[in-house]
This record gives C-alpha cells, sequence and structure tokens, in this order.
C-alpha cells in the first residue's frame, strides 16, 4: 500500500513560469491538504479538498495559485507565474473519509520548488 | 482551533526520557490533541493523538491533563533518530490541522 506519492521531488522553474504539483493520496483515502513550509519555518496550511470539491482555501493566497483534486487523477497545485518567494517545500497530506475522520494525516515526502 | 503553545528548543540525552509539553489552555471539549514531528526537511510523520484519556503507542506516551489545558508527549528511550521539530496540534471539527512553529528537540549521545 503505497503512501502519499508527491511529484516531482524537486523542480525548478524560472521567475514567470508556472508549475504543477502533483499529489496522489493513499489509497482509500478522499481528503487532501496541501501545505508550504518556507526555509527555517513551520509548515502552513493552504487548502483542504475532497473529490471535485474545494473545503477551505483559506491558507491559499488570493492571487496566481489554484488547486484542485479532480474525480479521477492526483491533486494539482498550480502555481502560476512563479516569483522568487514562492521557494519553499510544498507537502500534500491525505487522510480517509469516514463519518469521524479523526486519524492523523499521511504526509508526502513534499515537492521543492526553487525558482530562479 | 485553540492554539498551543511550546518551547522552542529542548535537549535530551540519548537513551533518556524526552518529555515535550504542549499548553493547549482555549482548548474545546470536542478537540483532540495531536502530535506530529517533522525530521530534517522530511514530510511530518504522525505520532499519537488523543483527547482526555492517556494514549500510548510504539512511538509514544501522550499524557493529557484532567483539565484538558496542557499534554506532555513522552519518548520514553530517545535515540539520536528522534531528533526533529514536534509539533502539537489541537484539531478541530473543521477536519484540517494548523502547525505551530513545534519544538525542536536535539537528542544528543
Amino acid at each position: 500500500n503505497a503512501g502519499v506519492m508527491q511529484n516531482p521531488r524537486h523542480l525548478v522553474r524560472r521567475r514567470g513560469q508556472e508549475a504543477r504539483l502533483r499529489c496522489s493520496p493513499m489509497k482509500g483515502h478522499s481528503h487532501v491538504y496541501w501545505y508550504r513550509q518556507l526555509p527555517e519555518e513551520g509548515l502552513k496550511f493552504m487548502v483542504y479538498l475532497q473529490k471535485e470539491n474545494i473545503i477551505d482555501e483559506s491558507g491559499m493566497p488570493k492571487e496566481r495559485f489554484s488547486a484542485e483534486f479532480p474525480k479521477e487523477g492526483p491533486s494539482i497545485l498550480r502555481i502560476q507565474q512563479v516569483v522568487r518567494g514562492d521557494s519553499a517545500a510544498y507537502f500534500c497530506a491525505s487522510s480517509p473519509l469516514s463519518a469521524d475522520s479523526r486519524g492523523g494525516y499521511t504526509f508526502g515526502s513534499g515537492t521543492r520548488l526553487t525558482v530562479v | 482551533d485553540a492554539k498551543t503553545t511550546q518551547p522552542t528548543s529542548m535537549d535530551c540525552a540519548e537513551g533518556r526520557a524526552a518529555n515535550l509539553p504542549c499548553n493547549h489552555s482555549t482548548i474545546s471539549g470536542n478537540e483532540y490533541v495531536y502530535w506530529y514531528r517533522q525530521i530534517h526537511s522530511q514530510g511530518p510523520q504522525y505520532i499519537i493523538h488523543g483527547l482526555k484519556n492517556n494514549e500510548t503507542n510504539e512511538m509514544a506516551s501522550l499524557i493529557i491533563t484532567e483539565d484538558r489545558k496542557s499534554s506532555t508527549l513522552i519518548l520514553p528511550h530517545a535515540t539520536l533518530r528522534d531528533t526533529a521539530v514536534y509539533y502539537c496540534i489541537v484539531r478541530g471539527g473543521n477536519n484540517d490541522m494548523r502547525f505551530g512553529a513545534g519544538t525542536r528537540l536535539t537528542v544528543k549521545p
């Protein structure tokens, strides 16, 4: 049973390009969460998605950032027109669907985005 | 969600118990306490969680005070591989977790 799979592990983009980060949740998990971690800082919540629905995007920057979790395929975090300040580690986590989802999240290994 | 307060850093001798405190004085009745750790730049790893009873698993023990305003994570026999940042999180009904700055635990030989 594979864990949460994120790819790519490392991504280098030039300023102004687009970055697409992918996250495949654990089998049987239908809740996905994205976090960003700037160098030497803690994890900051960005967005919480279920299949085809954005549940909470209160941590997403208002511009250039978007996320989706389609019916089929991985969740995608998309950053348009990247700037140097977007350089960070982006972590995805998943949890199972249950009436009382009190279990912990399972995190992926992250995508390290470097904007040059 | 309730805010948590943790010491910035702690040291522990290898083989000794590591006791990591967390204050969550504004916790409400339906909020759970979760602990995660992040080793170097890896993805966070779930350790344990609890509501009001003490909990134990193969990794750690969680002691929650009777008034639920604080808790302690105990690593019974710390090893060098337990060096990490430990996050205490209070999780509410909206089903997402907010991480604070955590405690940087350094296990020393």
